[in-house]
């Protein structure tokens, strides 16, 4: 079963620029999730999609990021524009179900450094 | 009081030993837990779930003491290779996982 995909891995960006994460959940995974996850910290939910409809944004900073998932499989995060407290890694997961009894599985991560 | 809260360490233990992490949260309705291993530079990848009746797998059990509000994940017989972060993750009345930020071990020879 292939994974999660994710691109690209890494991106360095001025702040004030704009960027754009891609990824691709497990075929058939309903659910999909972007997390930001700080040096030391756990992962954080942004966003969490059902389908191609949002399920939970409440953590996500609208002035500055946006998420969709047109068609109900591969999903974009957007940061525009950036700021220095952003650099972090941008993971994307996704489940079979409504994510309060699956485990997820991870891509690898977008890694953004914001200078 | 946090969501959810882990001591991060780090547990510097030798190999063969056997070693204790807790992971405590404040919502009494959480229903789901797992516990995630996360290598350095890596994404975390699920290491097992956690039930009512504790769950065991190989070297690794976890438990849940409701009343007290934590979950637990005891390493036996700790390998070089167990070095890592190990967040847990819950639901705390949101619809997906919340995680914590990690404990992190380390296995010395």
């Amino acid at each position: 079963e292939a994974g999660v995909a994710q691109s690209p891995r890494y991106k360095i960006i001025e702040k004030r620029q704009s960027v754009a994460f891609w990824c691709n959940p497990i075929s058939g995974h309903a659910t999909l999730y972007w997390y930001q996850q700080i040096l030391g910290q756990g992962p954080k939910l942004l966003i969490q999609f059902q389908n191609n409809g949002v399920v939970d944004d409440s953590q996500l900073p609208k002035d500055r990021f946006s998420a969709e998932r047109l068609k109900g499989v591969d999903s974009t995060l957007k940061i525009q524009p950036a700021k220095l407290e952003d650099s972090a890694v941008y993971l994307c997961a996704s489940s079979p179900g409504q994510g309060r009894n699956y485990g997820y599985t991870f891509g690898s991560g977008t890694r953004l450094t914001v200078v | 009081r946090k969501e959810v809260e882990q001591d991060p360490g780090p547990f510097n233990v030798p190999e063969g030993a056997t070693v204790a992490f807790n992971c405590t949260y404040s919502n009494s309705a959480s229903q789901s837990f797992f516990w995630y291993r996360q290598d350095c530079r890596k994404e975390p990848k699920l290491l097992m779930s956690v039930y009512s009746s504790g769950n065991e797998d190989g070297r690794f059990t976890a438990q849940l003491n409701r009343a007290s509000q934590y979950i637990s994940l005891l390493i036996r017989d700790s390998k070089l290779s167990d070095s890592a972060t190990y967040l847990c993750a819950l639901d705390t009345g949101r619809r997906a996982l919340t995680f914590g930020s990690g404990t992190r071990l380390q296995v010395q020879p």
